[in-house]
């Protein structure tokens, strides 16, 4: 039974660059929630999504930043134009269809930005 | 804004000890609280959550919980070198999680 799964988990971009996170839920989850952790510093909320819906968006940079999670396929988490802040970890969960409130975390992508 | 607090640590105990793992938050409306666990380099592994006011036990893990002071605590009874990461006290709201920056824990053997 697998978990939430996240690729790539290392990923390096130079500045300028786009970074594409992917993250598929774990079996029987459809709520995805990503989250990011800067070095030194806590969990942030970014977004949470529903298959083809954005729920809340509230934790999202205005600029830059975008996520999906299409009917097929993996959720999404797009940063275009990536600079030195951007580097980070960033985190995916999921949680169940009856939007359960336990969220289960993936491994994470490091993000480096040169 | 929603906050949760903690210390930063470390906190240091020897094996075999009880180690105390507090939390406080801000939203008075908070209804679900959760504790996790994450080693250096890795991602949160969950612990435990709790609802109500009160202790919950979960094998060397209890959760208390009192909400009239808006408190949140981590006990964990014989503590291991294992034991040995920073714990997230996490506070749930309409559907996201808000989390406290944690506490690192060191285990002595």
């Amino acid at each position: 039974n697998a978990g939430v799964m996240q690729n790539p988990r290392h990923l390096v971009r130079r500045r300028g660059q786009e970074a594409r996170l992917r993250c598929s839920p774990m079996k029987g989850h459809s709520h995805v929630y990503w989250y990011r952790q800067l070095p030194e510093e806590g969990l942030k909320f970014m977004v949470y999504l529903q298959k083809e819906n954005i729920i809340d968006e509230s934790g999202m940079p205005k600029e830059r930043f975008s996520a999906e999670f299409p009917k097929e396929g993996p959720s999404i988490l797009r940063i275009q134009q990536v600079v030195r802040g951007d580097s980070a970890a960033y985190f995916c969960a999921s949680s169940t269809d009856r939007g359960g409130d336990t969220q289960y975390f993936g491994p994470g992508t490091r993000l480096t930005v040169l | 804004q929603k906050e949760v607090e903690q210390n930063s640590g470390p906190l240091s105990v020897p094996e075999g000890a009880i180690a105390s793992l507090n939390c406080t938050y801000s939203d008075r409306g908070s209804q679900s609280f959760f504790w996790y666990r994450q080693y250096s380099g890795k991602s949160p592994e969950l612990i435990m959550f709790i609802y109500s006011n009160g202790d919950k036990e979960d094998g060397r893990f209890t959760a208390q919980l009192n909400k009239a002071s808006q408190y949140v605590s981590l006990l964990i009874r014989d503590s291991q070198p294992s034991d040995s990461a920073t714990y997230l006290c996490a506070v749930k709201g309409y559907s996201t999680l808000t989390f406290g920056k944690g506490t690192m824990l060191l285990v002595s053997p």
